[in-house]
């Protein structure tokens, strides 16, 4: 089964920094990789999907990028709502859905 | 818009079955999309359980096939988790959501379910 590795699992920043979450995955994925916000006591929330398509109504500061086994999300300016956990998570149809550990974002 | 609510009871016996359900309301099970179940333990990551189409197809993570079934009772537009023989390592948020792909049962989860927690104690 493919595993997810995200780095780091946790990250301090501050209101408008550049931030950049890493995800590698055990086998090649091609694209499909997604990618989810989740904030405390609610359920995740579809960010980014196929790598990098936007999902509808998801601030365009949030980007993805890659293929194969390494990929990014990136937030450009972080915003005071963005403080949150999130998760990459591939469905290859080859293999077992599986997420990454997760990656907390702190204010600094 | 589509809409997905669990239900069941919160808490279960050690060696119990646990068993919910996810009603889906503002549209219909019967669409063209897989639904999913997926749960996260207290403090911890997510982790797949398994999905199943309107047919009756379903697709389960390995390390819980031998104790999950997931059914579907098109009749009541829901789907159902049942896990068998649960311990303490079974306590979680269990969440339903939808795959957003049609037809495929490899996607992304669009929608989600508020989530419940089911805690196993005796």
């Amino acid at each position: 089964d493919i595993q997810m590795t995200q780095s780091p699992s946790t990250l301090s920043a501050s209101v408008g920094d550049r931030v950049t979450i890493t995800c590698r995955a055990s086998q090649s994925i091609s694209s499909w990789l997604a990618w989810y916000q989740q904030k405390p006591g609610k359920a995740p929330k579809l960010l980014i999907y196929k790598a990098s398509s936007l999902e509808s109504g998801v601030p365009s500061r949030f980007s993805g990028s890659g293929s194969g086994t390494e990929f990014t999300l990136t937030i450009s300016s972080l915003q005071p709502d963005d403080f949150a956990t999130y998760y990459c998570q591939q469905y290859n149809s080859y293999s077992p859905v599986a997420f990454g550990q997760g990656t907390k974002v702190e204010i600094k | 818009q589509v809409q997905l609510q669990e239900s069941g009871p919160g808490l279960v016996k050690p060696s119990g079955t646990l068993s919910l359900t996810c009603a889906v309301s503002g549209g219909s099970i019967s669409s063209s999309n897989w639904w999913s179940w997926v749960r996260q333990p207290p403090g911890k990551g997510l982790e797949w359980i398994g999905e199943i189409y309107h047919s009756g197809s379903t697709n389960y993570n390995p390390s819980l096939k031998s104790r999950v079934t997931i059914s579907v009772d098109k009749s009541k537009n829901q789907f159902s988790l049942k896990l068998s023989s649960v311990t303490a390592a079974d306590t979680a948020v269990y969440y339903c959501a939808r795959v957003a792909a049609s037809y495929s049962s490899s996607g992304a989860f669009d929608i989600w379910g508020q989530g419940t927690m089911v805690t196993v104690s005796s």
